[in-house]
């Protein structure tokens, strides 16, 4: 089982419909992520959440929101979708005990279509 | 502030040929660095990690990158691209006491056999 997991894999959604993305985790990290990938931009960091009651915006927060219900538990919602949201979204997890030279974990992400 | 510029957003080499894939980076402090890749349909691997011991980094499927502070460079390279090599590489950035990543654009490798 992948120690990072998203469900779901894939999505298509029309406008206006609330979704929620989900991400849970076995590696017992206490920092984790949403990014959005689009083609040539690379990744963008919507949310980051250092524990459970710290989240924080990233560089593209705006249309989306988190909650982080348990230390494993990380998830992604759009209120009102739109298709510029039309994106790959990954969840990552790192560790802070591991010092400055920790990475990220990733998730298999989830593509989502806004129709 | 910190960022990560991957000076390529394509790169072609034929099968056996090296690979060099070009990462800058600008951060105020002394900074981690590292490199990912994805290949399509899949997640992001770490393939190595700059840990501040050693400027020359060995990583999997060998890879390699060296840390120049002077240049503000950490570019990967291989000795001879194989085709299964063929992915996106994302150069990557975090600095201590605000372990955020912040990742490049993107480089895509192309192999041609």
């Amino acid at each position: 089982d992948a120690d990072v997991t998203q469900t779901p894999r894939n999505r298509i959604t029309k406008t206006g419909k609330r979704i929620m993305l989900e991400c849970s985790q076995t590696k017992g990290h206490d920092r984790m992520y949403w990014y959005r990938q689009d083609p040539g931009l690379g990744l963008r960091l919507i949310y980051y959440s250092f524990d459970v009651k710290d989240i924080n915006k990233g560089e593209i927060s705006d249309g989306y929101s988190v909650s982080r219900q348990a230390q494993a538990k990380f998830s992604l919602s759009l209120e009102s979708a739109i298709p510029n949201q039309t994106a790959l979204y990954f969840c990552a997890t790192s560790d802070s005990r591991q010092g400055p030279n920790t990475e990220a974990f990733f998730g298999q992400g989830t593509r989502l279509t806004v129709v | 502030a910190q960022s990560v510029t991957q000076l390529d957003s394509h790169v072609s080499v034929s099968e056996g040929t090296p690979v060099l894939l070009r990462c800058n980076y600008s951060s105020s402090y002394s900074p981690s660095l590292f490199w990912y890749v994805q290949h399509p349909n899949k997640g992001l691997q770490l393939l190595l990690k700059y840990t501040s011991a050693a400027t020359l980094v060995k990583g999997i499927n060998g890879f390699e990158a060296e840390f120049k502070k002077s240049e503000t460079s950490f570019h990967l390279t291989k000795p001879s691209a194989h085709m299964s090599d063929a992915a996106e590489y994302f150069c990557a950035l975090s600095f201590w006491g605000y372990q955020k990543v912040t990742f490049g654009t993107g480089t895509k490798l192309q192999v041609i056999p």
